[in-house]
């Protein structure tokens, strides 16, 4: 599976868009970028995924480059709850997909 | 909805003694991952059961053993604990069909080795 490459940390004020970036110089073709976050010590969160086209849903947006070889998450309007650690992970989407490797994240702060 | 369900919440065990996490699924899915994250550090996966069938594993000690039972509920037994196998140890649950889409976890079981 593609290894990723993300900033350790990032500030954000509450209210604006959040964008987090991700490389990914060694995705497949047929693997998929997802993007989890986790809050405090609870269990990580699923947010988002695509495989070539940008993606929307109600709780962020995902920018894929033509290439696919980087990413953006974008949370359109960051409340101090998106305070996390965000995790961008390459992997096939296929039903036999199996593990999520996690790799260093990045850890939002939102700021009042 | 129903979450992916994991007990004890938390567990506090001595050196050398074995310690049971359990991890009940989301009702229909069939996979299920686990997960250790050491203080500071970020979840590395263990192991994973397919149809009560182990499919696939990743770093997971000697010590350390689980299994999925009939109903999907899954078990990990952790013998001759060592105070670094103090950790959040989390549990999620997928259905076959559908990938990493499809990943919950659970809330974790915060274990402390003293």
């Amino acid at each position: 599976d593609a290894k990723t490459t993300q900033p350790p940390s990032m500030d954000c004020a509450e209210g604006r868009a959040a964008n987090l970036p991700c490389n990914h110089s060694t995705i497949s073709g047929n693997e998929y970028v997802y993007w989890y976050r986790q809050i405090h010590s609870q269990g990580p969160q699923y947010i988002i995924h695509g495989l070539k086209n940008n993606e929307t849903n109600e709780m962020a947006s995902l920018i894929i480059t033509e290439d696919r070889k980087s990413s953006t998450l974008i949370l359109p309007h960051a409340t101090l709850r998106d305070t996390a650690v965000y995790y961008c992970i390459v992997n096939r989407g296929s039903s036999n997909t199996g593990k999520l490797i996690f790799g260093q994240g990045t850890t939002l702060q939102v700021k009042p | 909805a129903a979450g992916v369900i994991q007990s004890p919440r938390h567990l506090i065990k001595e050196k050398r003694e074995t310690a049971t996490l359990k991890c009940y699924p989301i009702p229909r899915h069939d996979t299920v991952y686990w997960y250790q994250q050491g203080p500071g550090q970020d979840p590395q996966f263990l192991i994973s059961f397919y149809e009560k069938m182990q499919s696939d594993k990743g770093s997971i000690p000697d010590r350390f053993s689980a299994q999925q039972f009939s109903d999907y509920h899954s078990e990990l037994n952790m013998s001759s604990l060592e105070l670094g196998d103090s950790a959040l140890y989390f549990c999620a649950s997928s259905p076959r069909e559908g990938g990493i889409r499809g990943y919950t976890f659970g809330s974790g079981t915060r274990l402390t080795v003293v």
